[in-house]
């Protein structure tokens, strides 16, 4: 059983489109990270979410932690190619980051 | 600088072979990780180590086994390997073990053959 699920699982869109990703879960998480991942390389960390309603914005990629602590969304406005990746999310519960839960991945493909 | 780097990036060989992928990270960093990606692109936690303190997921085969020479070094040996062992291998650090995001490395592409 996954515990976060993320939707869609592939989204390819048209450059200057907007949309978004959910990140979703029955358990409540003490924090939330969005990482992205470029083929042959790893993970890097877009931003962490800590407060039920929390929303943080980096440039065109705006990130929201749900009231109650077990969503979260990503949003892109004006997709650009270079936003293309694997976007994943992972909840923290509890103590230390070896109980961090990766979601099960967004590809996004932005089409030029 | 490459903060975390791990080699090599591509390993193919046979079952039953013992093989060890090496990781090194010049962070500076407390704790370190290792993670397997499946083929849908999973990613789950295997080891991770702090001040010579390991802990394991429990799901993870004893034929795996981390070691750490130093702080800044933690390689991972497999023995005996299998057709399901083939994955994508990440090395990743973090300040402490409560402490900042994940660093992760590029990545060893491992094949079972």
């Amino acid at each position: 059983t996954q515990l976060l699920e993320q939707s869609p699982q592939f989204l390819s869109i048209q450059e200057g489109e907007n949309l978004t990703v959910y990140c979703n879960s029955s358990s409540v998480f003490s924090s939330l990270q969005w990482y992205r991942q470029e083929p042959g390389e790893g993970p890097v960390l877009l931003v962490t979410v800590v407060t039920g309603g929390e929303v943080k914005k980096l440039k065109r990629l705006t990130f929201q932690f749900g009231d109650a602590r077990k969503d979260s969304s990503l949003h892109i406005t004006a997709a650009q190619p270079g936003d293309t990746g694997l976007y994943l999310c992972a909840g923290a519960r509890g103590f230390g980051n070896e109980k961090l839960t990766f979601g099960t991945g967004t590809r996004l493909t932005i089409i030029p | 600088d490459t903060a975390v780097s791990q080699t090599p990036k591509y390993l193919v060989t046979q079952m039953g072979n013992d093989k060890s992928i090496k990781c090194e990270q010049n962070l500076g960093h407390d704790t370190m990780y290792w993670y397997k990606q499946d083929s849908k692109k999973f990613l789950k936690i295997m080891f991770s180590y702090n001040n010579k303190e390991l802990i394991i997921n429990e799901t993870v085969p004893n034929r795996f086994s981390p070691k750490s020479p130093d702080k800044a070094h933690l390689n991972l040996h497999i023995n005996s390997l299998e057709l399901g062992d083939s994955a994508v291998y990440f090395c990743a650090s973090s300040q402490a073990r409560d402490q900042g995001p994940l660093h992760f490395g590029n990545g060893t592409r491992l094949t079972v053959t």
